[in-house]
């Protein structure tokens, strides 16, 4: 079966340079979530997009910036980068209309290293 | 706000044995989901099992089972006859509805010996 598809798996930036994370959700899901994990820590939820539209916000910083695009697919803008930026960062999916579910299924994620 | 406690961060049990996690929330919410998730080495975050908080009868799947105490806010995970692939950071969940983030607790590091 289809999963959530991240790229690139590994990233590595300097300080202040941009970074763009993309997330392939699965064939017919409609929501995608983004989530950042640092070392030892629990995944922090950062946004969400139901439709394209921003369904719910997390401790996403001004540097950051996410969109879904037309084919459900989205991406995670990092300007700035800080080297607290560098973490493992989760994409998700789930179908909303598949109501009593609220299933998300996770991507293998993107580990992001800022030097 | 939400939160998601999980008391125990390492635990540790003998292959074939059970063993269960425990884990707490906080909400003023009637209606909501539990999950717990499974992180290999690998990171990747694999659904383990999932509860709706309308339904009673505490769910199943295969060696994996969950005690659900609404009025205590309690939703712990049992898993029987652990096996070595069971070795993993285990992550409880809370999330109101879909479409909605999950919060996540601090999660266990469970160790399985031969």
């Amino acid at each position: 079966a289809a999963g959530v598809i991240q790229s690139p798996r590994h990233l590595i930036k300097e300080k202040r340079e941009t970074a763009t994370l993309k997330c392939y959700p699965i064939p017919r899901h409609d929501t995608v979530y983004w989530y950042q994990q640092g070392p030892g820590q629990d995944p922090q939820f950062l946004i969400s997009f139901y439709e394209k539209m921003q369904s719910d916000k997390g401790s996403i910083p001004d540097r950051f910036s996410a969109q879904q695009f037309s084919d459900y697919h989205s991406e995670l803008n990092m300007s700035s980068l800080e080297l607290g930026d560098s973490a493992l960062y989760f994409c998700a999916s789930s179908f909303y209309r598949e109501q009593g579910a609220n299933i998300q299924y996770f991507g293998a994620g993107t580990r992001l290293s800022v030097l | 706000a939400q939160t998601v406690t999980q008391s125990q961060p390492e635990m540790s049990v003998q292959e074939a044995e059970t063993v269960t996690l425990s884990c707490t929330y906080d909400t003023s919410e009637s209606d909501y989901y539990l999950f717990w998730y499974k992180q290999p080495p690998s990171r990747q975050m694999i659904l383990v099992i999932r509860q709706e908080a309308y339904k009673q009868q505490n769910a199943t799947e295969n060696r994996f089972s969950v005690n659900f105490q609404k009025a205590a806010k309690s939703f712990s995970l049992k898993i029987s006859d652990s096996q070595l692939g069971d070795a993993a950071m285990y992550f409880c969940a809370y999330s109101i509805s879909t479409g909605n983030q999950f919060y996540f607790g601090t999660g266990t590091s469970l160790t399985v010996i031969p």
